[in-house]
């Protein structure tokens, strides 16, 4: 059975523009979550998408969003880049919104520049 | 509020030595809990989960963690460690916050394994 994936691997990018981060969960999965790695700061939830709805968002500028697609996959776009959104963005899925354990992806390591 | 201290942010053992990686936290209601391995460049992934039933979890690669709910910990040990254990170790309590699930993370510890 296939993991969560994520793409792109890497992704550089320069202060201003908007980067477009996507993931797959494991199959069966209806719950997306939305993670920042960033130097220091650990992990922070950023977003929870679940059957196509976004259902909880942690305390992040609006200018990160995303949405859910009707097979579960999931994008996450971040507008306006800015220098400390240079982070690894970890995806994870769950079975469904009552789910404890969630299954992470490997990620996409965002450089802004 | 609930929370998760890592009381250790780097941990250097040799190699074939024990090791105790620290966690507790802070809730009032029940929690479920997770241990996660982050190695180099990689993902999370899954140690173990205490979820109910016996306080002693066994989980991969030869790590336990034992559920103390007196004193709100959750420590992780392994009997003898290896090289290849040398990752990040990441505590997390899952909560259902008004219909909401969140996993809340630990700062994280760094088990250095020495030869």
């Amino acid at each position: 059975e296939a993991g969560v994936t994520q793409s792109p691997t890497h992704l550089i990018k320069t202060r201003g523009q908007q980067a477009t981060l996507r993931c797959s969960p494991i199959s069966g999965h209806t719950s997306v979550y939305w993670y920042q790695q960033a130097l220091g700061l650990g992990l922070q939830f950023l977003l929870w998408y679940d059957e196509g709805e976004e259902r909880n968002r942690g305390n992040f500028p609006p200018r990160f969003s995303g949405r859910q697609f009707p097979n579960y996959s999931s994008e996450l776009n971040v507008n306006a880049l800015e220098l400390e959104d240079s982070a690894l963005y970890l995806c994870a899925s769950s079975l469904d919104r009552g789910a404890y354990e969630q299954y992470f992806g490997p990620g996409t390591r965002l450089t802004v520049t | 509020a609930q929370s998760v201290t890592q009381l250790d942010s780097q941990v250097p053992v040799f190699e074939e030595a024990p090791v105790e990686l620290r966690c507790n936290y802070s809730s009032s209601v029940s929690v479920y809990l997770f241990w996660y391995v982050q190695y180099p460049n990689q993902g999370l992934q899954l140690l173990l989960k205490y979820l109910s039933g016996s306080t002693l979890v066994k989980g991969i690669n030869g790590f336990e963690a034992e559920f103390n709910k007196s004193q709100t910990s959750f420590h992780l040990r392994k009997p003898s460690v290896h090289i290849s254990d040398t990752a990040e170790y990441f505590c997390a309590v899952s909560l259902i916050i008004q219909g909401a699930q969140k996993l809340v993370f630990g700062q994280g510890t760094r088990l250095t394994i020495n030869p």
